[in-house]
């Protein structure tokens, strides 16, 4: 089946600093998510980026198909960003390949 | 509109047992699926259910089965539990089969003395 690969696996930042999180697949995808796993294990949805470039707020992704990778950017962090970030991809079907996700640390 | 509902939201039981969950989706949608989460293996999809019928089904042993009615909500249920079953199992609910944005429930954390 399709892998899904994210780095770093951990990530440590102080607050209002910025952090990139990466997202390789293996084969061609017809959706990704991006979520963020609180502590609680609720996932909540951060994106539908197949493709192109979104933005929400202090949050944004890239997804660039063709070259099979999504990048998703945090931008001056809080303390509320800590958790897990996971990436998923459809490839046709509707169930989601989950990578092993980012965890993220932000310290005050 | 309500988000993903799950019950119960935790559960003990002892090897041997068995264990239904229950999972109500956002109104409107028709898809239902099933993921178990554990820290050595992440997150595993373990099926699909739409308009009552099972669509798809991951790499998990017949013990493991579900089922979903007419008003879309969903069950799964896992016979003979074993220790490695104690896992995160989270219901996502999208509105149709076809790559959908899946919107998931809380989760129901089962632990397997």
């Amino acid at each position: 089946g399709i892998q899904v690969e994210q780095s770093p696996p951990d990530l440590i930042l102080q607050e209002g600093a910025n952090s990139t999180l990466r997202c390789n697949f293996s084969d061609s995808v017809n959706n990704l998510q991006w979520f963020h796993q609180n502590p609680w294990g609720q996932l909540i949805n951060l994106f539908y980026i197949p493709s192109g470039t979104k933005q929400n707020g202090r949050l944004s992704a890239t997804t660039v198909a063709t070259e099979r990778y999504s990048l998703l950017y945090i931008s001056s962090s809080q303390t509320t960003d800590s958790g897990v970030y996971f990436c998923a991809v459809q490839t046709g079907a509707n169930n989601l390949f989950f990578g092993t996700g980012t965890r993220l640390t932000v310290i005050p | 509109k309500a988000g993903v509902t799950q019950t119960p939201r935790y559960l003990i039981k002892t090897r041997g047992q068995q264990v239904t969950l229950s999972c109500s989706p956002i109104s409107g949608h028709r898809s239902v699926s099933w993921y178990q989460q554990t820290p050595g293996q992440g997150l595993q999809f373990l099926f699909e259910y739409f308009s009552e019928t099972q669509r798809n089904k991951g790499n998990f042993p017949g013990r493991f089965s579900g089922r979903q009615f007419s008003n879309s909500r969903s069950e799964m249920n896992v016979s003979t539990l074993e220790l490695g079953d104690s896992a995160l199992y989270l219901c996502a609910s999208s509105f149709s089969l076809a790559a959908d944005t899946q919107y998931f429930g809380p989760g129901t954390r089962l632990t397997v003395l």
